[in-house]
This record gives C-alpha cells, structure tokens and sequence, in this order.
C-alpha cells in the first residue's frame, strides 16, 4: 500500500511570494489533516478536512493560508504571500481505522 | 501551560537499559491517545496506541491513567535503533468525525553502546 506523499520536499521562497504544498494521503483516507512544525516548537494542528469538507481549520494561523481538497483525494496547502515566520516544516495526515495518524514525509518551507 | 506536556529530555541511557517517559494532558475531553516516535528530519511515525487498560508491544508498554490524565510509556532492554525523538499525543475526537489532535514537545531518548 502505497503511503502519504507530499510535494515537494523542499521549498524556498522569498518573503511576498507564494507557494502551494500539496499532500496525497492513502487512498481511501477520508480524513486528512494539515500539521506544521515550527523549529524549536512542537508540532501544530493546522486543519481537518473530512473528504472535501472543512471539518475544522481552528489551527490555521491567519487568511494567507488557504487550504482545499478538491474532490476528496489530494490537499493543497497555499500561502500567499508568504511571510518570514511561515518557514517550518509542514506535514499531512491521514487518519486510520482507530484514530492513528500516518504522516507524509513534510514539505520543509524556507522563507527568506 | 501546554495542553499535552513532556519531559524534554535528553534522556541519555546505555543500551539494554530500561526507560520511562511520561505524558500529562490537561483536557478531560481528550479520548484517544497515542504515542509517535520521530527520527531526525523525518515524519511522527505512530509506536502504538494507549489504552486503560495498557498495552504492551514487544518490549514497549504504554499505560494511561484517566484519573490522573497521564500516560506512560515504558522501553525495556533499549537498543541503538531506539534512538529518536518520543512524542505524546491526545485526541479530543470520539466517534464523531470532528478531532483536535494536540502534540506534546517530544522526549529526546539517546541509547549510547
């Protein structure tokens, strides 16, 4: 079985500019969740979608986030513009049968 | 105060030792619980539920007491391999589709030969 992807890996960008993280979670994962780590800092919920909906998005930090999943399947997470303290690493999760989450392998943001 | 808190460590022990952590959640409307083991610049990846009851997996056992909101997590006999980073976490979802899942900090464990 194939496991949770996300793309890309690695990501720098300039303070102002935008960029979009996307995260494919294992087929059949309705819930997928959007984490980041801040280094130093442990890691935060950021949102919860349940298929295409939003089932809580408490965690996102302010409206230059902005997150979707079109059709149920893959997520994209989308900052716009792009601000200093956004660098960490950001992580999806789908959740399994008993509540388990299986991570992807993080998309590390840089913001300069 | 954090919702989920853990002892940071470093925990430093020789290999073959046996080592605890432990976990204290402050939310009684947190259900499930879980502990994450996280290498360096790699992704959580889950080491075992935590039920009342404890459970034991080979030579980890985790144990959650409600009463006091606490978990632990017991390594018997430590390898090199289990070298990482220990993460704590709650689950206030039950068996509805909404959760808010909340990380503890991490424990540092290192195993010297």
């Amino acid at each position: 079985e194939a496991g949770v992807t996300q793309f890309p890996s690695h990501s720098v960008i300039e303070k102002g500019q935008t960029v979009t993280l996307r995260c494919d979670p294992i087929s059949g994962h309705d819930n997928l969740y959007w984490y980041r780590r801040v280094m130093g800092k442990e890691i935060k919920f950021l949102l919860h979608f349940v298929k295409e909906s939003k089932q809580d998005e408490s965690g996102m930090p302010n409206n230059r986030f902005l997150a979707e999943r079109t059709g149920g399947t893959y997520s994209t997470l989308k900052v716009q513009p792009a601000e200093l303290e956004d660098s960490g690493v950001y992580f999806c999760a789908g959740r399994g049968l008993f509540y388990e989450q299986y991570f992807g392998p993080g998309t590390r943001l840089t913001v300069t | 105060r954090k919702e989920v808190e853990q002892d940071p460590g470093p925990f430093n022990v020789p290999e073959g030792a046996t080592v605890a952590f432990n976990c204290t959640y402050s939310n009684s409307a947190s259900q499930s619980f879980f502990w994450y083991r996280q290498d360096c610049r790699k992704e959580p990846k889950l080491l075992m539920s935590v039920y009342s009851s404890g459970n034991e997996d080979g030579r980890f056992t985790a144990q959650l007491n409600r009463a006091s909101q606490y978990i632990s997590l017991l390594i018997r006999d430590s390898k090199l391999s289990d070298s990482a980073t220990y993460l704590c976490v709650a689950d206030r979802g039950s068996n509805s589709s909404a959760s808010k899942i909340i990380f503890g900090s991490g424990t540092r464990l290192s195993i010297r030969p």
